[in-house]
């Protein structure tokens, strides 16, 4: 079975510029979650699907960020425009079942944003 | 204070022996705790969960949990070179369909 894939693996852009990452959950995953990781820092959580709905954005950094999952399959997140702070690994993740009690996360290889 | 904290490292520990991760969490709140393996470069890697108090072994791997004292260990017995990694405690206030708060991982290094 194929894990979780993210598409591009990097991505170096410029300040102002406009990118959007993909990620492909594991088949039949109805959970897909975002996270960031900024150099020395740890893993934060952006934002969680369930479905196509958005379950929660808590973690969304502002409104220059944009997840969107149409059909509830692969998901896509959007920054426009792009700021030098946005650099890190962003990591897509999805587990199986809302409210199981064995559920994990599997993560994806991750995106290496580099914003100059 | 941080949510979830973890000694950074690097730990080096001689190959055979009991490598010992820690980590110690704010919210008492919090219900599964996970241990995720990260080789660099690659995604972390779900090796461990556990969510009662007491011990959960798993091959080499023996997780530990204390709720009162809001504390979780990962024991790897017989510690192998391909045990050098970066190991990412992680905790949820549900039962892992939510979002995870992350430590900032230690570096494990074993030594042949």
């Amino acid at each position: 079975e194929a894990g979780v894939t993210q598409f591009p693996s990097h991505s170096v852009i410029e300040k102002g510029q406009t990118v959007t990452l993909r990620c492909d959950p594991i088949s039949g995953h109805d959970n897909l979650y975002w996270y960031r990781r900024v150099m020395g820092k740890e893993i934060k959580f952006l934002l969680h699907f369930v479905k196509e709905s958005k379950q929660d954005e808590s973690g969304m950094p502002n409104n220059r960020f944009l997840a969107e999952r149409t059909g509830g399959t692969y998901s896509t997140l959007k920054v426009q425009p792009a700021e030098l702070e946005d650099s890190g690994v962003y990591f897509c993740a999805s587990s199986q079942d809302p409210g199981g009690m064995l559920d994990t996360q599997y993560f994806g290889p991750g995106t290496r944003l580099t914003v100059l | 204070q941080k949510e979830v904290e973890q000694n950074s490292g690097p730990l080096s520990v001689p190959e055979g022996a009991i490598a010992s991760l820690n980590c110690t969490y704010s919210d008492r709140g919090s219900q599964s705790f996970f241990w995720y393996r990260q080789y660099s470069g690659k995604s972390p890697e779900l090796i461990m969960f556990i969510y009662s108090n007491g011990d959960k072994e798993d091959g080499r791997f023996t997780a530990q949990l204390n709720k009162a004292s809001q504390y979780v260990s990962l024991l790897i017995r017989d510690s192998q070179p391909s045990d050098s990694a970066t190991y990412l405690c992680a905790v949820g206030i549900g039962f892992g369909n939510e979002k995870l708060t992350f430590g900032t991982g230690t570096r494990l290094t074993i030594i042949p």
